[in-house]
């Protein structure tokens, strides 16, 4: 089945130690989105990426990284520069071309907690 | 820029009873609209999409939106509410490309809750 896998579900990390959140798509898509939630926020967009070896700053970067080196893979780390990296996130991707208002698709989320 | 506002965030009505979801965005271009439902620690699914064609939007799960450009609002309604419509529910704006090329701008997201 084609979908969108994020592992682990659950993460914890101790304060000061970078930690990398994995994501896998097999849906052909082109463009992939990591997007962090915390209660009553919304979603905030962190990075994302449009084609391979290329990505874009989202409103909230700081403190992450992303890298893009296959079309089905973009794992995010989130680094000790982090100053709360406590929060839900969540991995989408995107078809691109072909009719405007293209709806993104989502992964299951990973949990970070740091203790 | 563009934002979105989402007018509730908790709404509780009956088994049976209609819903209705509020939300009002605004943007400089002619956007695309979405709304996601997110059950509890699950990833988001989308229930519909507005793109420029019929203003009156069906979705899945009896779910359906109306885009009003007077009134820069994109409100979510179902005729009678089941039990399994209790979730987080995310108004969503597409960037300036029109699609979610460049990623997308969420509401906060209006808390379901159904009263048996």
């Amino acid at each position: 089945d084609g979908g969108i896998t994020q592992s682990p579900k659950y993460l914890f990390r101790k304060e000061g130690q970078n930690v990398t959140l994995s994501c896998e798509q097999n849906l052909n898509h082109d463009a992939m989105y990591w997007y962090r939630q915390d209660p009553g926020q919304g979603l905030r967009l962190i990075y994302y990426s449009q084609i391979v070896n290329d990505f874009q700053k989202g409103d909230i970067a700081e403190g992450y990284s992303v890298s893009r080196e296959k079309k089905e893979s973009f794992p995010l780390t989130v680094t000790s520069a982090q100053k709360n990296p406590t929060a839900f996130y969540l991995c989408a991707s995107l078809p691109l071309g072909g009719v405007t208002g293209n709806e993104q698709f989502f992964g299951p989320g990973t949990r970070l907690t740091v203790l | 820029a563009q934002s979105v506002t989402q007018l509730d965030s908790h709404v509780s009505v009956s088994e049976g009873t209609p819903v209705l979801l509020r939300c009002n965005y605004s943007s400089s271009y002619s956007p695309s609209l979405f709304w996601y439902v997110q059950h509890p620690n699950k990833g988001l699914q989308l229930l519909l999409k507005y793109t420029s064609a019929a203003t009156l939007v069906k979705g899945i799960n009896g779910f359906e939106a109306e885009f009003k450009k007077s009134e820069t609002s994109f409100h979510l309604t179902k005729p009678s509410a089941h039990m399994s419509d209790a979730a987080e529910y995310f108004c969503v704006v597409s960037g300036e490309s029109g699609g979610g090329a460049d990623g997308l701008t969420f509401g906060k997201g209006t808390h379901l809750i159904i009263q048996p």
